[in-house]
């Protein structure tokens, strides 16, 4: 069973359109959680940290829920920029502290 | 941009030879832990180097070796190439303790033909 678990998508929304992406984890024991965005062949890059209390960074909001497991990203007012893949992440913070990575959702905002 | 340093950026290899990547670490930054990023996966951890010593290791066999300098730089050799291991190989620095940041280099495609 994968640590973490997505729906790879693809999305496709037209600009200002909201969209919400989950995942799920398997460990109960995961301490931390993250959003990272990773466009076309580059690296993956920090969008955000997951709190239980949520948290929101402009049309950005992450949520996570340790009961269900779940963690979701929102965002609002899509634009073109946002195209991208969306990787959900959890840290065990065992040992060494590696990162496991979902596969990805693929979003494309339309014009 | 993180400060964050791969090379090289692409290589083409055959089945059964080996290669070395190499990453450089952000300034200050004393853990490095490479991942392995095959084509429409997430990246999937390999091993973390602290104090120049491995820190922990994900499932992948022992042909995936590396090591970390004293200037904390570090690097990813593998042996006898597959063609599974086509993929993008990333590297990511980060402090001991904060580990929860990694900061990721722009990573080396790699083809083995």
């Amino acid at each position: 069973r994968k640590e973490v678990e997505q729906d790879p998508g693809p999305f496709n929304v037209p600009e200002g359109a909201t969209v919400a992406f989950n995942c799920t984890y398997s460990n109960s024991a995961s301490q931390s959680f993250f959003w990272y965005r990773q466009d076309c062949r580059k690296e993956p890059k920090l969008l955000m940290s997951v709190y239980s209390s949520g948290n929101e960074d402009g049309r950005f909001t992450a949520q996570l829920n340790r009961a269900s497991q779940y963690i979701s990203l929102l965002i609002r007012d899509s634009k073109l920029s946002d195209s991208a893949t969306y990787l959900c992440v959890v840290n065990l913070k065992t040992g060494a502290n590696n990162l496991f990575f979902g596969t990805g959702t693929r979003l494309t905002v339309i014009p | 941009e993180t400060g964050v340093t791969q090379s090289p950026t692409h290589l083409i290899k055959t089945r059964g030879q080996q290669v070395t990547l190499r990453c450089s670490s952000q300034s200050g930054h004393n853990t490095v832990s490479w991942y392995q990023q095959a084509l429409g996966q997430g990246p999937q951890f390999i091993f973390q180097y602290y104090r120049e010593e491995e820190n922990g290791r994900g499932n992948f066999p022992p042909r995936f070796s590396g090591l970390q300098f004293p200037n904390y730089s570090s690097e990813l050799n593998v042996n006898a190439l597959e063609l599974d291991d086509s993929a993008l190989y990333l590297c990511a620095s980060s402090l001991a303790g904060s580990t929860d940041t990694q900061y990721f280099g722009p990573g080396t495609r790699l083809t083995v033909l």
